[in-house]
């Protein structure tokens, strides 16, 4: 049974980077026709995609982060990551991994980790 | 960027049939997939490619999609529909994909 889980620091210090994990079991992260995504929901507003990674490294970015955001896949560990710079008040969501079941923009997120809420604060 | 309109919230009585829209422009031209998040837990889809089951949903869930209204129909509402539903679609003049505020379903 295909299993994603988040992990990382509940809170990080404004202007840090938010590092976040993903661990999918169930399995393998290097199937051809998967991307892998990451999503993220402040509290009490729309979900928010964040951006994409394929097993091989390749990666789709939303353009409003793009300058602050850094993907990254360990088919070692069957894990992808997300790097988030310079992080706001405004970053402090629940952040969700998920599976993409296709090559194409049009694919949908087939599975969801549980997500994991980081909140920015001093 | 894309913008994806959905109301904040329907209501409909146990038994009945509950319809979600969600609005955009041209919206018919795009795949557009439903997902189905209940408070404390992550989203599940419901719906993909305009009206396309995942397995394990159950065929109360249906969807359409035309002109600039996507649709999603659930039939025979029970208690455990509640939640809120959001749409989702890829844009592709801004290259990314873009959901909906979100439409919570209020079972009577």
């Amino acid at each position: 049974q295909l299993q994603l889980q988040e992990a990382g620091p509940g809170l990080v210090q404004p202007s840090v980077t938010l590092s976040l994990t993903c661990t999918v079991s169930g399995d393998s992260i290097s199937v051809s026709s998967y991307y892998w995504g990451w999503i993220r929901q402040p509290p009490g507003k729309r979900l928010e995609w964040i951006g994409n990674i394929y097993f091989t490294g390749i990666t789709y970015y939303n353009p409003s982060l793009r300058s602050r955001v850094t993907m990254s896949v360990d088919t070692s560990k069957n894990q992808f990551s997300l790097k988030l710079s310079s992080v706001t008040a405004a970053d402090t969501a629940v952040y969700y991994c998920a599976r993409i079941p296709g090559l194409t923009g049009e694919a949908p997120l087939d599975f969801w980790g549980q997500g994991t809420l980081v909140t920015v604060s001093s | 960027s894309y913008v994806l309109t959905q109301p904040p919230s329907v209501s409909v009585a146990p038994g009945k049939t509950a319809r979600m829209t969600c609005g955009g422009n041209k919206i018919g031209t795009k795949s557009v997939h439903w997902y189905q998040q209940k408070p404390g837990q992550a989203p599940v889809l419901v719906i993909y490619d305009d009206s396309d089951r995942p397995s394990g949903i159950p065929e109360r869930f249906s969807g359409s999609n035309s002109g600039n209204t996507a649709t999603l129909t659930i039939s025979r509402v029970e208690a455990g529909d509640e939640a809120d539903y959001y749409c989702q679609v890829w844009d592709s003049t801004s290259d990314q994909r873009v959901f909906g505020g979100g439409t919570k379903l209020t079972v009577l």
